[in-house]
């Protein structure tokens, strides 16, 4: 069974300071997907990484993919209050990529 | 409407009751899914419909009962509940169950369902 470990699984920081979170599996992904989710909406896609060692930059976020493709991670840069939310991440496996296999979320409080 | 809907968006319901959640999705795609969301839990995957075919059952009790007349619509019959399967209920869509890069799933905003 392929299981993704998600850490923290709870954050809360001040505006401004900078903030990693982990999954981390020992199963290979064909790729891997950021989700935020704010309270009362579903998950909203915020990238997806494909090739190991990739590197994706969105504005203040920066995603990684593992060079063995078991893992990523999500930095934001001075993180702002708009960050709070639920970060998940979603693998999908070499099989049967439609199957997302999710992560239990890191829940971030960006205190202002 | 646009992206995907779900209603309602909160419902309360005894054990022995009968209810539907109704997904709609209005991106024109031909695959949709229902996830469950519990607390602390990672999102679990329910049912997939692809071109209005199931394609996959995860191994859901039979109290649950997809149904899907259509590529825009998806629903979800409910019968004879317990309590633990209260939870938020998410619907989602994409272009079909082919893997590619842009090939996102959208999610529903989801019903927040308590089971008495």
């Amino acid at each position: 069974t392929q299981l993704l470990e998600q850490s923290p699984q709870f954050l809360s920081i001040q505006e401004g300071e900078n903030l990693t979170v982990y999954c981390n599996s020992s199963s290979v992904f064909s790729s891997l997907q950021w989700y935020r989710q704010e309270p009362g909406e579903g998950p909203v896609l915020l990238v997806t990484v494909v090739t190991g060692g990739e590197v994706k930059k969105l504005k203040r976020l920066t995603f990684q993919f593992g060079d063995a493709r078991k893992d990523s991670s999500l930095h934001i840069t001075a993180a702002q209050p708009g960050d709070t939310g639920l970060y998940l991440c979603a693998g999908a496996g070499m099989d049967s990529s439609y199957k997302l296999i999710f992560g239990s979320g890191t829940r971030l409080l960006v205190r202002p | 409407e646009t992206g995907v809907t779900q209603t309602p968006r909160h419902l309360v319901m005894g054990m022995t009751n009968k209810k539907s959640l109704k997904c709609e999705q209005h991106l024109g795609h031909n695959a949709m899914y229902w996830y469950k969301q519990s607390a602390k839990k990672p999102l679990e995957l329910m049912f997939v419909y692809n071109f209005k075919e199931q394609t996959e059952n995860n191994s859901v009790p039979s109290r649950f009962s997809p149904e899907c007349p259509n590529s825009s619509h998806l629903f979800l019959h409910l019968h004879t509940l317990q309590p633990e399967d209260s939870a938020l209920y998410l619907c989602a869509s994409n272009q079909e169950t082919s893997w590619w890069q842009d090939n996102e799933q959208f999610f529903g905003p989801g019903t927040r369902l308590t089971v008495l």
